[in-house]
């Protein structure tokens, strides 16, 4: 069965880029049928959908963060990759990958288990 | 943007007993709506989908209704490991814009 992990750096410095890998296990990205998302949880609060990338690297994002945000794939390690530029405090959050699923790649299954990422200096 | 409200903010049930989650769509989903299974420390889990449709390996007590603006989870006898946050998310739009409620936190009694 497919499993994703998260992995990056716990305390990013505010103004600096955060930067967060998905590591896929158990099936390939590159085998399609599949977006691949990030998605966040700020501390006690909601989850929010960032956006989500195809194998062939076609992306869409949520409109609120599509000005600071980057998605990539590497399929030869099958990972794909967040980027968020000039962090603030508001930044601050637990971010989960999970593989986009359904007709319309409207829902997640699975979810890693979530990666904290604190922006402070 | 869709908004999606979810009540109660917390439902405090015994175990065995019934649970009834609610959410409502600022505006019309049809029945693009999920539901998630999310406790501390763990993945979120896909529970429902399509309004009504059970995910893989979801018990049968877990059912999904509603349509358009307003949907329905309910837990027909709560087990111990039931106890945790539920998410509901819309999928309508295309290009996805894709939005969460706020959740609901179901407590032991």
């Amino acid at each position: 069965q497919v499993q994703l992990q998260e992995a990056g750096p716990g305390l990013v410095k505010p103004s600096q880029t955060l930067s967060l890998t998905c590591t896929v296990s158990g099936g390939s990205i590159s085998s399609g049928g599949y977006y691949w998302s990030w998605i966040r949880q700020h501390p006690g609060k909601g989850l929010e959908w960032i956006g989500y990338i195809y194998y062939s690297g076609n992306t869409y994002y949520n409109p609120s963060h599509k000005s600071r945000v980057s998605i990539s794939v590497e399929t030869s390690k099958n990972q794909f990759s967040l980027k968020v530029r000039s962090v603030t405090a508001a930044d601050t959050a637990i971010y989960y990958c999970a593989r986009a699923v359904g007709n319309s790649w409207g829902y997640f299954d699975p979810w890693g288990p979530g990666s904290l990422v604190t922006v402070s200096s | 943007e869709i908004v999606m409200t979810q009540s109660p903010a917390t439902l405090s049930v015994s175990p065995g007993e019934r649970a009834t989650l609610s959410c409502r769509a600022s505006q019309s989903v049809s029945r693009d709506l999920a539901w998630y299974q999310h406790k501390p420390g763990q993945a979120p889990r896909l529970l429902i989908y399509g309004a009504s449709t059970r995910a893989a390996g979801i018990p049968t007590r877990f059912s999904g209704s509603g349509s358009g603006t307003e949907f329905t989870l309910t837990i027909s006898s709560l087990q111990s490991e039931d106890f945790a946050l539920y998410y509901c998310q819309q999928y309508n739009k295309w290009p996805p814009s894709l939005t969460f409620g706020g959740g609901t936190k179901v407590e032991i009694k």
